[in-house]
C-alpha cells in the first residue's frame, strides 16, 4: 500500500535554530516527491520537488533531501524565524501517466519559540 | 502572484442537502485537483480533472460525487446528499502542464453538515 510517514509529530524549537524533518515513503512505482508547508486555515504551499534522480534541492533556507534507494527524505530549515511555525507535509506522487495525483503524510507541526 | 481562489471559505448545509464548492484555477492551468482532509487527518486525493474529463479518482470519489467545469474558469465540486461524514476541509488544486511542476493550493473550504 503507497504510504507517506513522517517524524516526528511535532516539534518545538527556538528561534534562529536549525531543525531537520523526517520522511519515509513506500509509494511505487514513485515520481516525485516534494514538501509542503501548510500554515493553520491555510492550503498547503510547495517548497520543493525533487524526482527520482534528484539527491537535494534547496528553497532559500529550506533543503530537502531524497535517497530513493531507501526511500527516505529529509527536510532541514536553517536559522528557524518564527514565521516557519507551520505543518511540513513530505508529499509522494506515484507515477500514473502524469496526473500527479498526491500522496500526503501526515506533516509535522512545528512550533518556532522567541 | 496569481492564486487559486476557492469560495465559501465555510459552508454549513444540513444532511441530505446537496452542496456546490467553488473554485477559480489560475488561469493558465491545465490540470485540475480537489483534495480533502477531515480534522486532524491527512490530506486525502479525491479527483484529478483534465481536458474538460477526470482522469484519475479515488475510492472516496463515489457516485455522490461529481466534478464540473463548467464556463472555462471555474472548476466545481459537487456533492449530490451529504452526510456527516462528508465534513471536512475541502481544497481545490492546480497545475500547469505535466512535468514536475507543483501543485498549486487554494485556502479550501471548511464543510460542516449538520
Amino acid at each position: 500500500k503507497n504510504q507517506v510517514e513522517q517524524s516526528p509529530q511535532s516539534l518545538i524549537i527556538l528561534e534562529g535554530k536549525n531543525c531537520t524533518l523526517q520522511c519515509n515513503y513506500t509509494v511505487s512505482p514513485f515520481s516525485n516527491l516534494r514538501w509542503y508547508k501548510q500554515d493553520t486555515g491555510r492550503g498547503p504551499v510547495s517548497l520543493t520537488i525533487m524526482t527520482f534522480s534528484e539527491n537535494t534541492k534547496s528553497n532559500g533556507r529550506y533543503t530537502a533531501t531524497l535517497d530513493a534507494d531507501t526511500k527516505q527524505s529529509s527536510l532541514h530549515i536553517t536559522a528557524s524565524q518564527l514565521s516557519d511555525s507551520a505543518s511540513y507535509i513530505c508529499v509522494v506522487s506515484p507515477f500514473s501517466g502524469g496526473y500527479n495525483k498526491l500522496i500526503f503524510g501526515a506533516g509535522t507541526r512545528l512550533a518556532v519559540h522567541p | 502572484e496569481p492564486e487559486v481562489t476557492q469560495t465559501p471559505s465555510h459552508q454549513v448545509t444540513q444532511m441530505g442537502q446537496e452542496v456546490i464548492l467553488r473554485c477559480v484555477p489560475i488561469s493558465n492551468h491545465l490540470y485540475f485537483y480537489w483534495y480533502r482532509q477531515i480534522l486532524g487527518q491527512k490530506v486525502e486525493f479525491l479527483v484529478s480533472f483534465y481536458n474538460n474529463e477526470i482522469s484519475e479518482k479515488s475510492e472516496i470519489f463515489d457516485d455522490q460525487f461529481s466534478v464540473e467545469r463548467p464556463d472555462g474558469s471555474n472548476f466545481t465540486l459537487k456533492i449530490r446528499s451529504t452526510k456527516l461524514e462528508d465534513s471536512a476541509m475541502y481544497f481545490c488544486a492546480s497545475r500547469l502542464d505535466i512535468s514536475n511542476q507543483p501543485q498549486h493550493f487554494g485556502d479550501g473550504t471548511r464543510l460542516s453538515i449538520l
